[in-house]
C-alpha cells in the first residue's frame, strides 16, 4: 500500500534550526509537497519537490531523495510563529492525471522561547 | 477577499439532520476537493471533482454526497448526520493537470453533531 511516515511531535528553541523528516512508500513517485497548518486553520503550501536535491525558500528549505523515499523540511532561525503542524503529502501514483494526494499525519512543532 | 470560502464556518447540528456545507472559489480552478480532518487521523479525502460533470469518491465517501453546481461551487451534504461525522471539514482547489500544482484550502467548517 501507499504510506507516509512523519514524527508526531517535535520541539525546538527560538532562533534554532529544526529538520522535520518524511519517508514515503509508494508504488511510484510524481512529486512531494510540504504544507504548514496552524491549529484550527487551513493548511498552506510551503514547498514542492519532484527532483532530487534541495529547494530553498527563505527560512524554509525542502530536500528530496527519490531513491531513499525520503524528504525533509528544514526551518532556520525559528520564530514562535513557526509553531504549527507540518504536513507531508505525495502524489498518489495510482490516481491518474495527478488527481489526488496521499497525506501524512503531520508533525506538530512547538517552538519554545 | 479570500480565494476559497466556506460556509458556514461553524455548525452544531443534531443526529439525523441533513446539513450542507458550501464551498466557493474565485481562483478559476477546475479541480475541487472535500476533506475532513480529525485529531490523529490527518486529512482524509471525501470527494473530488475535476469539472461540473466529473465527481469522484475519495477514501471516506460513505454518508456524504456532493454537488458541483458550477466551476466555482462545490457543496458537501450529510444526508443524515451522525456524531462520528463531527470533524473539521476543508474544501480545496487546484489547477491541473500538472503535478506541481498545489492545493489551496478554504478556512474550514467546524461541524459538531450531537
Amino acid at each position: 500500500g501507499q504510506n507516509i511516515d512523519q514524527p508526531t511531535e517535535m520541539t525546538a528553541t527560538e532562533g534554532a534550526i529544526v529538520q522535520i523528516n518524511c519517508t514515503y512508500q509508494t508504488s511510484g513517485f510524481n512529486g512531494l509537497f510540504w504544507y504548514q497548518q496552524h491549529a484550527g486553520e487551513a493548511p498552506t503550501f510551503l514547498s514542492y519537490n519532484v527532483l532530487d536535491g534541495l529547494e530553498e525558500k527563505g527560512r524554509f528549505s525542502s530536500f528530496l531523495s527519490r531513491s531513499k523515499g525520503y524528504s525533509y523540511l528544514l526551518l532556520k532561525e525559528l520564530q514562535m510563529k513557526d509553531s504549527a503542524s507540518y504536513l507531508c503529502a505525495v502524489r498518489d501514483p495510482n490516481a491518474g492525471n495527478n488527481r489526488k494526494l496521499i497525506w501524512g499525519l503531520g508533525t506538530s512543532l512547538a517552538v519554545n522561547p | 477577499d479570500a480565494d476559497v470560502t466556506q460556509t458556514p464556518r461553524n455548525r452544531i447540528t443534531k443526529t439525523g439532520k441533513r446539513i450542507m456545507l458550501e464551498c466557493s472559489q474565485t481562483k478559476g480552478h477546475d479541480r475541487m476537493y472535500w476533506y475532513r480532518q480529525d485529531p490523529g487521523l490527518g486529512l482524509r479525502l471525501i470527494y473530488y471533482s475535476f469539472d461540473v460533470k466529473d465527481i469522484n469518491k475519495g477514501e471516506i465517501s460513505d454518508g456524504y454526497s456532493v454537488s458541483r453546481q458550477a466551476q466555482a461551487k462545490f457543496s458537501l451534504s450529510l444526508e443524515s448526520a451522525i456524531p462520528n461525522q463531527t470533524a473539521l471539514y476543508f474544501c480545496a482547489t487546484s489547477d491541473g493537470p500538472g503535478a506541481a500544482y498545489e492545493q489551496y484550502f478554504g478556512p474550514g467548517t467546524r461541524l459538531t453533531v450531537t
